[in-house]
């Protein structure tokens, strides 16, 4: 299996411009993960999803950040607009969910954000 | 209150001595899953070791272990005769079985290891 992938690896862009980050999690995973890191507040779930339903939103930082996921195999992670203060790692991660077991998580290489 | 608490922000051991990296918890379920992540400096995040709260014994991979003291509800990683390839951020995680797969970290601790 390939793993997590993310896309893209480095992004830079201008405040004010809409980014889109992507994610295509392990085949047959049924949970994901967005993450942010930085060096104030480490690692920060923004949202997670069980079977492409949005569980858990509260991390988002605010409007302007959006997640998506249409099907088993995408997501995406968008801000807009952004801002300096948004720069970050952003990982995505994967995972089988079960009630009864424990599954790890798996992470992407994550995406390096600059917003200038 | 904190899900899991690493305090130990840095640490320094020589190499081919054993270092334990701190890591407490705070759940009320009798059902959940404790792990360590590895990150380089070169940013991936790597799964190093997993503990249910069913399990009886310490877990161990290679090198690591984890003392796991329920009563205490602290997992504490145990990283046995280090490498400088060991120098790195080590994050402590919990998963409440029962709670919609929800995955809380740590704070992290970084690893330096001293020729």
């Amino acid at each position: 299996d390939a793993g997590v992938i993310q896309s893209p690896r480095h992004e830079v862009t201008e405040m004010g411009q809409e980014v889109t980050l992507r994610c295509k999690p392990i085949s047959g995973h049924n949970s994901l993960f967005w993450y942010r890191q930085t060096m104030m507040r480490g690692l920060e779930l923004l949202i997670y999803f069980n079977n492409n339903v949005p569980i858990d939103d509260s991390g988002m930082p605010e409007d302007r950040f959006s997640a998506k996921m249409p099907n088993a195999s995408f997501s995406t992670l968008k801000i807009q607009p952004s801002e300096p203060r948004d720069s970050a790692v952003y990982f995505c991660a994967s995972s089988y969910y079960s009630a009864v077991t424990n599954e790890k998580l798996f992470f992407g290489s994550g995406t390096q954000l600059s917003v200038l | 209150a904190q899900k899991i608490t690493q305090t130990q922000p840095g640490m320094f051991v020589q190499e081919k001595e054993a270092v334990t990296l701190d890591c407490t918890y705070d759940t009320s379920d009798q059902s959940y899953g404790l792990f360590w992540y590895k990150q380089p400096s070169s940013g991936e995040m790597i799964f190093l070791i997993y503990q249910g709260s069913y399990d009886e014994q310490n877990a161990t991979e290679g090198r690591y272990s984890l003392n796991f003291q329920k009563a205490r509800k602290s997992a504490n990683l145990v990283i046995s005769a280090s490498q400088l390839g060991d120098s790195a951020m080590y994050f402590c995680a919990m998963r409440e079985v029962r709670r919609g797969n929800q995955f809380y970290f740590g704070t992290g601790t970084s690893l330096t290891v001293i020729p």
